[in-house]
């Protein structure tokens, strides 16, 4: 049964950059036909997606973060990493993990527990 | 780019049938066949009662299904039961390669 679990530190200062770790087990990521990356929700608002990318490099990114946006994976740990630059407190949110079908790049079919990242000083 | 269009919040008794619009435009739902439908209980990751407009996944109840038509996409729920009352999102693809959510229905089931 494929499992997504992220993790990081829980809370990151104003401009400085919010770094998690996902991940992935009962499946491999390079097993091909899916997209890997993050959705993210604001306390008590709406899902925004952040972004996703194929193991094999290409990338797509919310056009209001791409300036600050880097997802990235490590095959051989079977990992995703988002990385967001210059974080403000409008970048508390909580942090999901999740996987995307290709063939149906409408929404995410599985999905990590989420993390909550505080942006404070 | 624009979010999609819920209602902030739905209700209805149970038993009842209840439908949950999803208003996008030419560039996403009017374009593709890839809208999904989530249900989020508090405290909860989202969990994917609909795909590719029509599709549930293995698991979900028959109660729930998926329609579309133009450029709005609709979740229906019948039989309406207790644990059904959650939020609920909708996404869609973009014709930029991006996916765009909806803001959230409430769904209290009376």
């Amino acid at each position: 049964q494929l499992q997504l679990q992220e993790s990081g530190p829980g809370l990151v200062k104003p401009s400085q950059t919010l770094s998690l770790t996902c991940t992935v087990s009962g499946g491999s990521i390079t097993s091909g036909g899916y997209y890997w990356g993050w959705i993210r929700q604001h306390p008590g608002k709406g899902l925004e997606w952040i972004g996703f990318m194929f193991h094999s490099g290409n990338t797509y990114y919310n056009p209001s973060l791409k300036s600050r946006l880097t997802i990235s994976v490590d095959a051989s740990k079977n990992q995703v990493f988002l990385s967001l630059r210059s974080v403000t407190a409008a970048d508390t949110a909580v942090y999901y993990c999740t996987r995307v079908p290709s063939s149906a790049p409408g929404g995410a079919d599985h999905w990590g527990l989420g993390t909550l990242v505080t942006v404070s000083s | 780019q624009s979010a999609l269009t819920q209602p902030a919040s739905v209700s209805g008794s149970p038993g009842q049938s209840i439908t949950i619009s999803c208003s996008g435009t030419t560039n996403d739902i009017g374009f593709y066949d890839y809208v999904s439908w989530y249900q989020q209980h508090p405290g909860k990751a989202p969990k994917v009662m609909i795909s590719d407009v029509d599709k549930r996944p293995s698991g979900v109840s028959h109660r729930f299904s998926g329609s579309k038509s133009g450029t709005t996409a609709s979740l229906t729920i019948s039989g309406l039961q207790a644990e059904d009352e959650a939020d609920y999102y909708c996404s869609s693809y973009t014709i930029s390669k991006t996916m765009v959510f909806g803001a959230g229905t409430k769904l209290t089931v009376l």
